[in-house]
């Protein structure tokens, strides 16, 4: 399988608890974007990075949530404290960025409950 | 702010008949379109990618015609199948405003087939 993977594919947890979702993107894209999505709408960009580096955060990502892609393969999205409005699916697309050519390809996502 | 828009939220068509999705763009510097599709439970998938220079482009059943003059952005689907229905979202993006290339959603439309 050479497309995007994301684990878990579920996760739900209790109010307050710390969550980590993990992202492994298409091996030779340099793009790696995390999107939140809830139901009904479409998705909405959390945070990019270019290799290992997070070149931009939305303002929708509190200091609660971090992202790290360490060796720039593979990404990891942690929600601290946990609060029901973090309930949605969390998706995760890279692309091999040439000036803004080629689409992002998309994971299945993780769809988070928190209860 | 800027904002991709969907004019029908939910469109029902016959088995075999053709479909057309609309969408508005408010942000005139955007210069790159994509259609991606999304099934219950999975990531989005990419359709089809347009570029500002171009007003029309055809790929395996579908075509996306853009119309820059009054900012939309269609999606055709020939003789629509069951395995059409689904949520189709279009998104944009503009390399010489944003270079995170991050794609700017609207909320969806949802095609439904009957057989």
């Amino acid at each position: 399988d050479t497309g995007v993977s994301q684990d878990p594919r579920h996760k739900i947890t209790k109010r307050g608890q710390n969550v980590t979702f993990r992202c492994d993107p298409i091996s030779e894209h340099n793009r790696l974007y995390w999107y939140r999505q809830t139901l009904g709408q479409g998705p909405e960009f959390l945070t990019y990075f270019q290799n290992e580096a997070q070149l931009e955060k939305s303002r929708l990502l509190s200091d609660r949530f971090s992202a790290e892609r360490p060796k720039g393969s593979f990404s990891t999205l942690e929600i601290q404290r946990t609060e029901q409005g973090d309930s949605a699916m969390y998706l995760c697309a890279s692309s091999l960025g040439r000036g803004g050519d080629g689409h992002d390809t998309f994971g299945s996502g993780t769809r988070l409950t928190v209860v | 702010g800027e904002s991709v828009g969907l004019h029908l939220p939910t469109l029902s068509v016959q088995e075999g008949d053709n479909s057309i999705i609309n969408c508005a763009y408010s942000n005139s510097a955007s210069d790159y379109f994509i259609w991606y599709k999304q099934e219950s439970g999975k990531g989005p998938q990419f359709i089809i990618d347009i570029r500002s220079n171009m007003d029309k482009r055809q790929g395996q059943r579908v075509t996306v015609l853009l119309n820059k003059t009054v900012k939309h952005l269609s999606l055709q689907i020939a003789a629509t199948q069951p395995g059409d229905s689904a949520v189709y979202f279009c998104a944009e993006n503009s390399a010489r405003m944003d270079s995170s290339y991050k794609l700017i959603f609207g909320s969806g439309t949802r095609l439904l087939v009957r057989p």
